[in-house]
């Protein structure tokens, strides 16, 4: 089945400061890649999305990459706020069979 | 509002009890999944019913028993739990079709098995 590896599994960086999220997945059949957010006591929200036949998305801060050979996608997140603190989880699909990432707790410091 | 509703949001159960979690979906999708969070470990997909049909069981123990009776609802039965199943259970729905479609997510049910 799919493997979903996520680095680092925890990130801090000063405000203002841009972070950036890697994931990398086994099954070369996913073609779907979201991004998750959650913070503390709340559920998974979506972030932003990727399939399999785009390269790169954008939406304001957020920018997501795909490289299908080498079966890796980064979350790039610029302009950080210590409102972007949460965990981060990448996931990868085929079907409707999603498998994530082990996570990474992102901080910002003001 | 989530648009998928979980009950209840704390469970405190003990090994012999059988109890039952809940989850409502009005967001008119066709899918819908079971997925248990535990620290510092990936979400687990337990169980996805796609048009009330079970599609994926991912070796989950036989004391979890889940039940889709419309494609608006969602339960996980529980009985003779152990310790180490206490986690969060989040439910999640989504909309299948041509293409991949993201997983809207419940509040979750924090459970422990004492």
């Amino acid at each position: 089945g799919e493997n979903v590896e996520q680095h680092p599994s925890t990130l801090s960086v000063q405000e203002g400061d841009s972070a950036v999220i890697k994931c990398t997945y086994s099954d070369s059949a996913s073609n779907y890649f979201p991004w998750y957010k959650q913070e503390l006591g709340k559920r998974p929200q979506l972030i932003i999305d990727i399939r399999s036949n785009v390269g790169e998305k954008k939406d304001q801060r957020i920018a997501v990459t795909l490289n299908k050979t080498a079966k890796h996608f980064s979350l790039h997140i610029t302009e950080t706020q210590p409102e972007d603190s949460a965990v981060y989880f990448c996931a990868a699909s085929k079907g409707n069979d999603m498998r994530f990432g082990a996570g990474t707790r992102l901080t910002v410091k003001p | 509002e989530t648009g998928v509703t979980q009950t209840p949001r704390h469970l405190v159960m003990g090994m012999t009890n059988k109890k039952s979690l809940k989850c409502e979906q009005h967001l008119g999708h066709n899918a819908m999944y079971w997925y248990k969070q535990s620290a510092k470990k990936p979400l687990e997909l337990m169980f996805v019913y796609s048009l009330e049909e079970r599609v994926e069981n991912n070796s989950v123990p036989s004391r979890f028993s889940p039940e889709c009776p419309n494609s608006s609802h969602l339960f996980l039965h529980l009985h003779t739990l152990q310790p180490e199943d206490s986690a969060l259970y989040l439910c999640a729905s989504s909309q299948e079709g041509t293409y991949n479609s993201p997983l809207h997510f419940g509040n979750g049910t924090r459970l422990t098995v004492t």
